[in-house]
């Protein structure tokens, strides 16, 4: 079956636009994740979503991040103000019922770079 | 200090070496030790998954956990050039992943 598709792929902005990241977890997936991956370093969590409800949004980095995923599918990272700081990758999972020993099942990022 | 300490590398070995990778992490609430691969410009693949300490083997793949010294390893036998990838170890104890930053592994045919 289909894995985590993220869209678009690659996204370039300039300093100041705002950007809307997309993330089609696995069909069923009930819970969902969004990591961001700078350059040459591991994934760091941002936010996790329980169906519709967001349960931890403790990672954003700031109040210009955003996201929501609001029929408990498709999710939509949302950064306002881009600064060059939010250049990276922005990688979302899914994992099919939150328990705490499933597996996370990554898609193949979103590449953003800010100029 | 980060929670999962782990050297970027990279790391080159000639194709059928056995290759260690290796993570220390701080966190003793962590129970579930997981080895991803990622190759360029892809998303992180699960490769081992390992609750608590122990070992487990899947092919050419070991997974050891040590929870008394905190010492998390990943044994490649036979490397092959395909196995040449960036290897993320991950320490958890919730829903939430912790990441180490990932060793550059480059196999030379």
């Amino acid at each position: 079956g289909a894995g985590v598709s993220q869209s678009p792929r690659y996204k370039v902005a300039k300093r100041g636009q705002d950007v809307a990241l997309r993330c089609d977890p696995i069909s069923g997936h009930v819970s969902l994740f969004w990591y961001q991956q700078a350059l040459g370093q591991g994934p760091e969590f941002l936010t996790y979503f329980q169906n519709e409800a967001q349960l931890d949004k403790s990672g954003l980095p700031s109040d210009r991040f955003f996201a929501e995923r609001p029929e408990g599918s498709v999710s939509t990272l949302k950064i306002q103000r881009t600064q060059q700081e939010d250049s990276a990758v922005y990688l979302c999972a899914s994992s099919p019922a939150g328990n705490l020993q499933e597996t996370q099942y990554f898609g193949p990022g979103t590449r953003l770079l800010v100029l | 200090q980060k929670e999962v300490e782990q050297d970027p590398g990279p790391l080159s070995v000639p194709e059928g070496a056995i290759v260690s990778l290796n993570c220390t992490y701080s966190n003793s609430a962590f129970q579930y030790f997981m080895w991803y691969r990622q190759y360029s410009r892809k998303g992180p693949e699960l490769l081992m998954y390992t609750y608590s300490s122990g070992n487990k083997e899947d092919g050419r793949f070991t997974a050891q956990v040590d929870k008394s010294s905190k010492y998390i390893s990943l044994f490649i036998r036979d490397s092959q050039p395909s196995d040449s990838a960036t290897y993320l170890c991950v320490g958890s104890g919730t829903y939430k992943y912790i990441f180490g930053t990932g060793t550059r592994l480059k196999v030379l045919a």
